[in-house]
């Protein structure tokens, strides 16, 4: 079974301009997750979709930061402008919809891609 | 989500069991501890969890305190593939969000 997909692995550009990351989830996963990832510190979350509805962007900087999940499936996030600081890893990960209702774990494990390494120069 | 405490770093010879710590000391009743691990150039991997009682599966045991403030992540015979960055992390029971803190740095060494 093929895992979540990311393309580019690595981009590099100039401070100002846009940039797009594409992740492919796991097939049947509903839940889509983007996670940002500074050097030496764990991944951040930036925004979740429920199918294709954005449950969770309260982390997302809006002023340049942009994503959407057409159709459910495929997931893109853009920056537009680029700043010095966007440099990072940009990880996506997909699992099953959390469930909730009863004394059991609801969690459905987060599978993530390999991420794309982004500097901005 | 309690916040959790672990070492920056770790070293373990290959072939040796790798124990690592965690404090979650403000952890609530609804809150369970999952462990993820990074290796280089990849994404988080989840390893295991669990709420109160220990917990064991092909890759790791988790060992949770009665009080259930701290936990230890066990890898019984570590490999030199073993070194990553390994996350402990403290999550309710509704809800798949994930809040990741530095982690520990293990490298097994030969």
């Amino acid at each position: 079974e093929a895992g979540v997909v990311q393309s580019p692995r690595y981009k590099i550009i100039e401070k100002k301009q846009p940039v797009a990351f594409w992740c492919n989830p796991i097939s049947g996963h509903n839940t889509l997750y983007w996670y940002l990832q500074n050097l030496g510190q764990g991944p951040e979350l930036l925004i979740r979709y429920e199918n294709e509805e954005a449950v969770d962007d309260s982390q997302l900087p809006k002023d340049r930061f942009s994503a959407e999940r057409l159709k459910g499936v495929d997931s893109t996030l853009k920056i537009q402008p680029a700043e010095l600081g966007d440099s990072a890893v940009y990880l996506c990960a997909s699992s099953l919809a959390p469930t909730s209702g009863g004394p059991q774990s609801s969690y459905n494990e987060q599978f993530f891609g390999p991420g794309t390494r982004l500097t901005v120069l | 989500d309690a916040k959790t405490t672990q070492p920056t770093s770790m070293d373990c010879a290959e072939g040796r069991a790798a124990n690592l710590p965690c404090n979650h000391s403000t952890i609530s009743g609804n809150e369970y501890v999952y462990w993820y691990r990074q290796i280089h150039s990849q994404g988080p991997q989840y390893i295991i969890h669990g709420l109160k009682n220990n917990e064991t599966n092909e890759m790791a045991s988790l060992i949770i305190t009665e009080d259930r403030k701290s936990s230890t992540l066990i890898l019984p015979h570590a490999t030199l593939r073993d070194t990553a960055v390994y996350y402990c992390i403290v999550r309710a029971v509704y809800g798949n969000k994930l809040v990741f803190g530095a982690g520990t740095i293990l490298r097994v060494k030969s």
